[in-house]
């Protein structure tokens, strides 16, 4: 079967570092992407990996490590308004993303 | 940046009607689209994949007659719920890929209740 695995959720302290990681198991394999999505909202795009190694984006980075099977999307310098669901996805055969469950991260004061 | 809009964003029907949602790409050309129904607290999955000109391709469970989909040019794809249930109650997500892109750009999703 085709699956991504996420913890459900993640909780840290605004300012601080966090790392939501994902394992996948799926049939083909063309790049991990990260998204965020807040209540009531739709995703929105943050990152993608086709390739091994860190890929930086500000505040976010995701790193991927295909022999593995994993990634991680790790969210530096925290802020209240990081506080959301964030879905790793895969892209299978074709166009065909496959999502993860999701991990809601809670930030702390 | 690529955007990608829907109508309507929010739609409360009677059991038994069907509801039509609109999906367009507005500053580009999407040859595929893609319908996502996501329940609360649950993950986005996937429903069909539109290409511009042909018939849908369907996931295993969701029903072609139930939702129809037309993709009748390349920025716009349409999502039918027909004779809805309260089941079908749902966020309701496309997503758009650009012709020789890797990226889907998600629209802001149409909040479906049926009474």
């Amino acid at each position: 079967g085709q699956s991504l695995e996420q913890p459900s959720e993640v909780t840290a302290v605004e300012g601080a570092i966090v790392q939501i990681n994902c394992t996948y198991q799926t049939s083909g394999f063309y790049g991990l992407s990260w998204y965020q999505q807040h209540d009531g909202g739709a995703p929105t795009f943050l990152s993608y990996n086709a390739l091994d190694g860190l890929e930086e984006t500000g505040r976010f980075s995701s790193f991927l490590s295909r022999s593995d099977s994993y990634g991680y999307l790790l969210l530096q310098e925290l802020q209240m308004k990081d506080s959301a669901s964030y879905f790793c996805a895969v892209r299978d055969r074709g166009d065909k993303i496959i999502f993860g469950k999701g991990t809601r991260l809670h930030i702390l004061p | 940046g690529a955007v990608v809009s829907q109508h309507p964003s929010r739609v409360i029907c009677k059991s038994g009607t069907s509801v039509k949602i609109e999906c367009r790409s507005l500053d580009f050309q999407a040859t595929t689209m893609f319908w996502y129904r996501q329940f609360p607290k649950q993950s986005l999955m996937l429903m069909a994949t539109s290409n511009e000109g042909s018939k849908a391709t369907y996931e295993q469970g969701v029903e072609k007659d139930k939702f129809l989909i037309n993709h009748a040019s390349l920025t716009l794809s349409t999502l039918t719920v027909t004779s809805a249930h309260p089941e079908d109650s749902s966020f309701y997500i496309c997503s758009a890929r650009s012709t020789g892109s890797d990226t889907q750009y998600f629209g802001p999703g149409t909040r479906l209740t049926v009474l």
